[in-house]
């Protein structure tokens, strides 16, 4: 079992639905927590990177950290054709720097 | 904007062939990862390395696989002999290590290799 859990989708929603996103893992030791988006045939881009639990928000995204559940969300409120890519989750623990990723949830949102 | 570059951007080769994938890190990050993507498993750590110094490797299959930085520009990862199991798309990410927490981890844009 991997480490850090993610629904593949994939996710089809209309334009202007929030979207929910989420990750389990299980390893107690991660306390920095990242959400990448990626495009098709594109690279992973960093969207948002929260470290402990708590919430961050960035206009229309909100990260959100639950540390007691080992459970991880991403909220895109109001969401628009441009964000329908595959979205990772990635964490790591305060001793190594390499990140243990999710395996993306292909979000589409339709016009 | 300051970007990972990676080459080439896509590869075929015949099973048995070397395969080298090359990586430009951001000027100034310390720590650089080579991963690959797969559909089946997602992204997966192979190695990185810290200030040229290989740190982890533990992901990487060592009898094919070797990676090396030789200088603080250029990170590189080679495959000798290449198998079809090793067609997905590697990427290189960079990262100024001490900033981690603010600037999070740069990825390239991927090579796409495929081996026939």
């Amino acid at each position: 079992q991997k480490e850090v859990e993610q629904d593949p989708g994939p996710l089809s929603v209309p334009e202007g639905a929030i979207v929910s996103l989420n990750c389990t893992y299980s390893n107690s030791a991660f306390q920095y927590f990242m959400w990448y988006r990626q495009y098709s045939r594109k690279g992973p881009e960093l969207l948002m990177y929260t470290y402990s639990s708590g919430n961050k928000e960035d206009g229309r995204f909100t990260a959100q950290v639950d540390k007691s559940s080992k459970y991880i969300s991403l909220f895109i409120r109001d969401s628009q054709p441009s964000d329908s890519a595959t979205y990772l989750c990635a964490m790591r623990s305060d001793s190594g720097y390499a990140l243990n990723f999710g395996k993306g949830t292909s979000l589409l949102v339709t016009p | 904007d300051a970007r990972v570059t990676q080459t080439p951007r896509h590869k075929v080769t015949e099973m048995g062939q070397e395969v080298t994938m090359r990586c430009q890190p951001i000027l100034g990050h310390n720590t650089v990862f080579w991963y690959r993507q797969t559909m089946m498993q997602g992204l997966e750590l192979l190695a990185y390395f810290r200030n040229r110094a290989p740190l982890d490797d533990s992901g990487m299959p060592k009898d094919r696989f070797s990676a090396e930085m030789p200088d603080a520009t250029l990170a590189t990862l080679k495959i000798q002999p290449s198998e079809p199991r090793d067609s997905a798309v590697y990427f290189c990410a960079s990262v100024q290590a001490w900033d981690s927490y603010n600037y999070g981890y740069t990825f390239g844009s991927g090579t796409r290799l495929t081996v026939v």
